[in-house]
């Protein structure tokens, strides 16, 4: 059961423009949501966090929206980057729990 | 700035051997989490420890152990080898428990 969904596994933009990427959740125990980047052969890189009392966070280029009726949050980055390609994951955590559960993660590429 | 070490990077074992993964937090870092990610998956949560203690536990196999020492590193021993153990192993620390978690750069595990 995939309780954290990310439904696009590509995504391309074109350099300084906009990426939007997108993350649902089906369960609303979760209070705590994250973004992290990953390039191969590495481990995951924090990028940005909001918490549920919150509907956004901005953080440089980088801004998440959080649409908990919805149960939906997004990353926004602009502009986009070169090296922004990189596949991101969104991942959540309930209260009272440590774990963060993963996204299947979204492969962004920035066209130069 | 340190990040989390994880050794080694890459690892080769037969079926039925043991393993030993090891993970040195970010300096003062007090928290240790282990993730497994199989190749085309999300990273799933193995087992956390904090000031050396069990803090919270997923879906780590009885045939996985591990442990957080004095110095808050922490090691994961895997026995009984099987083909599906083959993955990326990620380990991450945090500053307190429920904090950010920042990933170290994973131990590639093939089991032959």
């Amino acid at each position: 059961d995939q309780q954290v969904k990310q439904n696009s596994p590509s995504l391309s933009v074109q350099e300084g423009r906009i990426s939007i990427l997108n993350c649902d959740y089906t369960n609303s125990m979760f209070d705590y949501f994250l973004w992290y980047k990953k390039y191969p052969a590495e481990g995951p890189t924090f990028l940005i966090s909001i918490s549920s009392i919150k509907d956004k966070n901005e953080d440089g280029r980088f801004t998440v929206f959080l649409n908990k009726s919805a149960k939906h949050l997004s990353l926004h980055i602009v502009p986009s980057q070169p090296g922004d390609s990189a596949v991101y994951f969104c991942a959540a955590r309930r209260g009272g729990n440590e774990k963060l559960t993963f996204g299947t993660g979204t492969r962004l590429t920035i066209i130069p | 700035a340190a990040g989390v070490i994880q050794s080694p990077r890459h690892l080769i074992k037969e079926k039925r051997e043991t393993a030993t993964l090891k993970c040195y937090p970010i300096p003062r870092h007090d928290t240790v989490y282990w993730y497994q990610q199989g190749p085309g998956q999300d990273p799933q949560f193995l087992i956390s420890f904090y000031e050396k203690m069990q803090s919270d536990k997923g879906s780590i196999p009885d045939r996985f152990s591990a442990q957080q020492f004095s110095d808050y590193h922490s090691e994961l021993n895997m026995s009984s080898l099987e083909l599906g153990d083959s993955a990326l192993y990620f380990c991450a620390s945090s500053l307190g428990s429920r904090e950010t978690q920042y990933f170290g750069p994973g131990t590639r595990l093939l089991v032959l």
